[in-house]
Formats: structure tokens, sequence, C-alpha cells
């Protein structure tokens, strides 16, 4: 079975530019999460989808996020315009059930995201 | 005050030797707990999960101490292999879906 993947694996943009991130989970996976880690913190919960629509969107920093899940399959995130404290590894995962306190989680490779 | 607090470390032991990592959380209502591990550059993948009555698996054994709000793992026989970062995962469930909060890790490293 194939695991969570994530596109671009590296992405390196100037500040003031857009970028679009994405997550594919695994198949039949109705909870999909978005995690940020910026040089030297925790990894950082942004936003869960169940299936196409958002659950908690709590962590997202600001209105420079926007993350969408349409038709409930892969998830895109993009930052627009980009600023220098977007810097850092995004994590998506995903887990199977109604993500009840149990769920695993499974975590994608990250997309390490360099704004200069 | 951080919601889930580790020591980052790191921490050298030698082959063989024996590691215990604590984490504490803050949120009482923390409900499931789990230890992380991972490795340089990838991504995290789930070691185990940490129940009250505690739970064992090969070299690695979790605890929880709902009391005093921590939990731990301990290595037995450490190896090479086992280097990496060791993150520690509370969950609260919020509204039927669970919240997910990561302590910053550990980093392990096994010296030859």
């Amino acid at each position: 079975e194939a695991g969570v993947t994530q596109f671009p694996s590296h992405s390196v943009i100037e500040k003031g530019q857009t970028v679009t991130l994405r997550c594919d989970p695994i198949s039949g996976h109705d909870n999909l999460y978005w995690y940020r880690r910026v040089m030297g913190k925790e990894i950082k919960f942004l936003l869960h989808f169940v299936k196409e629509s958002k659950q908690d969107e709590s962590g997202m920093p600001n209105n420079r996020f926007l993350a969408e899940r349409t038709g409930g399959t892969y998830s895109t995130l993009k930052v627009q315009p980009a600023e220098l404290e977007d810097s850092g590894v995004y994590f998506c995962a995903s887990s199977q059930d109604r993500g009840g306190y149990t769920d695993t989680q499974y975590f994608g490779p990250g997309t390490r995201l360099t704004v200069l | 005050r951080k919601e889930v607090e580790q020591d980052p470390g790191p921490f050298n032991v030698p082959e063989g030797a024996t590691v215990a990592f604590n984490c504490t959380y803050s949120n009482s209502a923390s409900q499931s707990f789990f230890w992380y591990r991972q490795d340089c550059r990838k991504e995290p993948k789930l070691l185990m999960s940490v129940y009250s009555s505690g739970n064992e698996d090969g070299r690695f054994t979790a605890q929880l101490n709902r009391a005093s709000q921590y939990i731990s793992l301990l290595i037995r026989d450490s190896k090479l292999s086992d280097s990496a970062t060791y993150l520690c995962v509370v969950n609260v469930n919020s509204g039927g879906y669970q919240k997910v909060t990561f302590g910053i890790g550990t980093k392990l490293q096994v010296i030859p």
C-alpha cells in the first residue's frame, strides 16, 4: 500500500512569490492533516480536513495560507505571498477513521520550503 | 509554558546502554499519548502508543503517569540504529476529533 506522498520535496522561492504544496494521503483515509516545523521549533499543527471539509484550521498562521481538499482526495496548501518566516518543513499526515483519539497518523516525507 | 515539554538533548549513550526520556504535558484533558521516532530529514513515524498500564515492545517500554502528567520512554540495550529524535505526542479529543501537540523531540545518539 502506498504511503502519504508530498510534492515537491524541496522548494526554494523568493519572498513575495507563491508556492503550492501538494499532499496525497493514503487511499481511503478521510482525515488529512497539515503540520509545519520551523527550524529549532516543535512540529506545529496547521489544519485538519475530514474528507473535503475543514474540521479545524486553528493552526493556520494567517490568511496568506490557503488549504484545499477538493473531492476529499489530495490536498494543496498555498502560500501567497511567501514571507521569510514561512521557511520550514511542511508535513502532511493522514488517518483512517473519524479522527478518534486512538487513530494513528501516517506522515508524508515533508516538503522543505525555503523562502529567500 | 509549552503544552508538551521535552529535553531536546542530545543524549549520547554507548551501545548497550539503557536510556530513558521523559515528557511532560500541561493539558489535563489530554487523552492519548504516543512516541514517534524521526530520523534526520525524514518524516515522523509512530514508535508506540502509551497506555496507563504501560506497554512494552521489545527493547522499548513506555509509561504514562496521569497524576503527574508525564510520559516516559525507556530503551534497553541501545543499538546504533536507535539514533534518532524521539517525539512525544499528546492528543486532546476536540469535537470528536483529535488535536495533536508535539514536543520538540529528544535527540538520541548511540555511539559505538
